[in-house]
């Protein structure tokens, strides 16, 4: 089993619809969750990240950590065509601990008009 | 513009003869690192450095040198290169690496372009 597990889709939603992208973790040690969405022909780019459980929001973007289940997912309401991309989750152990981020396989949306 | 530039963007190559991806950052970073992304594996992490002459083995070092003589620059070294190193290719740079938040303004990853190599 992956440390980390994503869903490659691709998803595709007509414009408007609130998407739900989500990651599964077996590594308990995980307290950084980071989302970062990737263009095609392009590096990724961060969009959001949280420490420990809860949720962050940022515009149409929340992005939610539940550490007892082990799972992570992104909302992005609202959902424009711009934002078809492949979704790629990504996280790491606190301070201290390994400098090397766990990546998702990455998740690809479409959205269309 | 602050940016992470990679050379070159595409390559086509033979087994066996070297080569050296650059690349260059022009945020002052401390930090830096390289990625390859492979279908159906995500983003998996080469080598990293933590600063100049610092560099560390990734999850999937076999196969690939680095060097960090200056701060700006880390070239991805391959040897002898094989067809499963045929790949898509991240730089990333740091303000630093230290681990601490994971994301915040300075952990923020910045990646480069892509450098899709392809090892005939």
């Amino acid at each position: 089993q992956k440390e980390v597990e994503q869903d490659p889709g691709p998803l595709s939603v007509p414009e408007g619809a609130i998407v739900s992208l989500n990651c599964t973790y077996s590594n308990s040690a995980f307290q950084y969750f980071m989302w970062y969405r990737q263009y095609s022909r392009k590096g990724p780019e961060l969009l959001m990240y949280t420490y420990s459980s809860g949720n962050k929001e940022d515009g149409r973007f929340t992005a939610q950590v539940d550490k007892s289940s082990k799972y992570i997912s992104l909302f992005i309401r609202d959902s424009q065509p711009s934002d078809s991309a492949t979704y790629l989750c990504a996280m790491k152990p606190p301070r201290g601990g390994s400098y090397i981020p766990t990546f998702g396989r990455g998740t690809s949306l479409i959205v269309h008009p | 513009e602050a940016q992470v530039t990679q050379n070159p963007r595409y390559l086509i190559t033979v087994t066996g003869k070297k080569l050296t991806v650059t690349c260059s950052q022009n945020m002052n970073h401390e930090y830096m690192s390289w990625y390859r992304q492979d279908p159906g594996l995500g983003l998996r992490q080469i080598y990293y450095s933590m600063n100049v002459e610092v560099t560390d083995k990734g999850d999937v070092p076999e196969g690939y040198k680095v060097s960090r003589k200056e701060k700006r620059n880390f070239p991805l070294i391959l040897e002898s290169p094989s067809p499963n190193q045929t790949s898509l290719y991240f730089c990333a740079s740091s303000l630093s690496g230290l681990g601490g938040s994971g994301g915040g303004p300075t952990d923020t990853q910045y990646f480069g372009p892509g450098t899709r190599l392809t090892v005939l």
